[in-house]
């Protein structure tokens, strides 16, 4: 079975501090996202990355960069924490380049993350 | 960009009630449909997909959904819900040919026993 693992599950930062989310899949799935999940605004995507040091923006990649060294390692980077960057962040992934049938997304247990 | 639109955030029955949940999308091409369910504490978890064929699927604890084309909507329905389906419900669209899921807003169940 898929495995998504998000490295933490609760994280505390502190206003303008640099962060680092991480998300490792054990799959060889070319193709990871990072969504942030918010009360009453269901999941939204921030970036996703198709294949090694290839990364597209998605709905809100503002404020949010990342990273694909590795084909396992998914990062997203905060420069910069604000408040209105608490939220649950959630990583996924899938094999090959689109969704079919017997590929859905796989979802990581989620970070929760608050900046104070 | 498509969206997906679900209703009634807050939803709250009795233990045996029956559930629908609605859910439109905007595009109009060709798509594939998900029903995405969040348990307490839990990660997200597929509970049904549509991709082609029968418009009515049948998927996990009981739940079912209906793509109907012509009204852009793929409800879900459960006819007796128990306490243990308290949970976040989610509806995804993807548009064929690419991996990207847009998602809705959530509706948040409470099952009351």
């Amino acid at each position: 079975d898929v495995k998504v693992t998000q490295s933490s599950r609760y994280l505390v930062k502190r206003t303008g501090e640099k962060v680092f989310l991480e998300c490792v899949q054990d799959m060889d799935h070319e193709n990871m996202f990072w969504y942030r999940q918010d009360p009453g605004l269901g999941l939204r995507l921030i970036y996703f990355s198709y294949d090694v040091k290839m990364k597209e923006k998605g709905d809100i990649p503002e404020g949010y960069s990342v990273s694909r060294e590795k084909k396992e390692r998914f990062s997203l980077i905060l420069e910069s924490a604000s408040t209105n960057q608490t939220s649950m962040y959630l990583c996924a992934s899938i094999i090959g380049g689109v969704l079919n049938e017997n590929q859905p997304q796989h979802f990581g247990d989620g970070t929760r993350l608050s900046i104070l | 960009a498509q969206s997906v639109s679900q209703h009634n955030h807050h939803v709250i029955l009795s233990e045996a009630a029956s559930l629908e949940l609605g859910c439109n999308y905007s595009y109009g091409g060709t798509v594939n449909l998900f029903w995405y369910v969040q348990y307490p504490g839990q990660h997200l978890q597929l509970l049904l997909k549509y991709f082609s064929g029968d418009p009515l699927v049948k998927g996990i604890k009981g739940f079912e959904a209906e793509f109907i084309k012509s009204k852009f909507s793929f409800n879900l329905r459960k006819p007796s819900v128990q306490w243990s389906d308290t949970a976040e419900y989610f509806c995804a669209v993807n548009v064929y040919g690419n991996n990207r899921l847009a998602f809705g807003k959530g509706n948040q169940v409470v099952v009351i026993p």
